[in-house]
């Protein structure tokens, strides 16, 4: 399995004003996701966080309002632009794949993200 | 793309009863069904998962059944503990040769309820 922090846990943000993500595993990971969970909805993946390259962004999402950064196989950041109440919701990262061998996918604990 | 239509969203059940979820799938290609279970507040978890070469898989009092003719898989809870209380997400993807995943799709949820 993998052990997968992410931070901030939550936080309130004024609108306009834009919000970084990070996911931090402990282990060196082949895919790393981001989905975004409204409440009492499901989870709908933003993009997919690619090593080295820019991320791969999924229909209804694009890179200028949530950047992705992903350094290594270990870490990734998502970025929450020009934030509207729109915006608020639960991120989750999620990675899957590594050395070790798993193939199902992790999620980190989630952001819970309140625009004001 | 794949789309997963997932029923009921509300389940109620009596402790010690059985309960039954099921989602339908739409690319043919899919060959790989995770379920997660997500209580109130917390992180979706990986409770059973089901490859297409597979036609049931049992860990303890959960089942995972996949037709792959009809592209539907179900998820059954025997013998439900009120602490089974949660969402259920099933998903769909394709992994390729090396394991990984391409990306997951979920369902929409169901929320199940287990009464005392």
């Amino acid at each position: 399995s993998a052990v997968i922090s992410q931070k901030p846990s939550r936080d309130i943000c004024q609108r306009g004003t834009s919000l970084t993500i990070q996911c931090q595993v402990d282990s060196q990971v082949t895919m790393m996701f981001w989905y975004r969970q409204q409440p009492g909805q499901s989870l709908t993946l933003i993009a997919t966080a690619n090593q080295g390259s820019e991320a791969t962004y999924e229909s209804g999402f694009v890179i200028d309002k949530f950047p992705i950064s992903r350094p290594n196989l270990t870490f990734s950041t998502l970025t929450v632009s020009n934030m509207s109440p729109e915006d608020s919701s639960i991120y989750l990262c999620s990675v899957e794949g590594g050395p070790t061998g798993f193939t199902e996918a992790f999620f980190g604990q989630g952001t819970r993200l309140t625009v004001v | 793309g794949e789309n997963v239509e997932q029923h009921p969203s509300t389940l109620s059940v009596q402790e010690g009863d059985s309960a039954v979820i099921k989602c339908t799938y739409s690319d043919s290609a899919s060959n790989y069904f995770p379920w997660y279970k997500q209580e109130l507040g917390k992180r979706p978890q990986l409770i059973i998962d089901i490859r297409s070469n597979v036609g049931e898989k049992k860990d303890q009092r959960i089942a995972v059944t996949l037709n792959k003719t009809a592209k539907h898989f179900s998820l059954h809870i025997t013998e439900t503990q009120p602490e089974d209380s949660a969402v259920y997400f099933c998903a769909a993807s394709r992994k390729n040769s090396g394991g990984s995943n391409y990306k997951l799709t979920f369902g929409k949820g169901t929320l199940l309820t287990v009464n005392p």
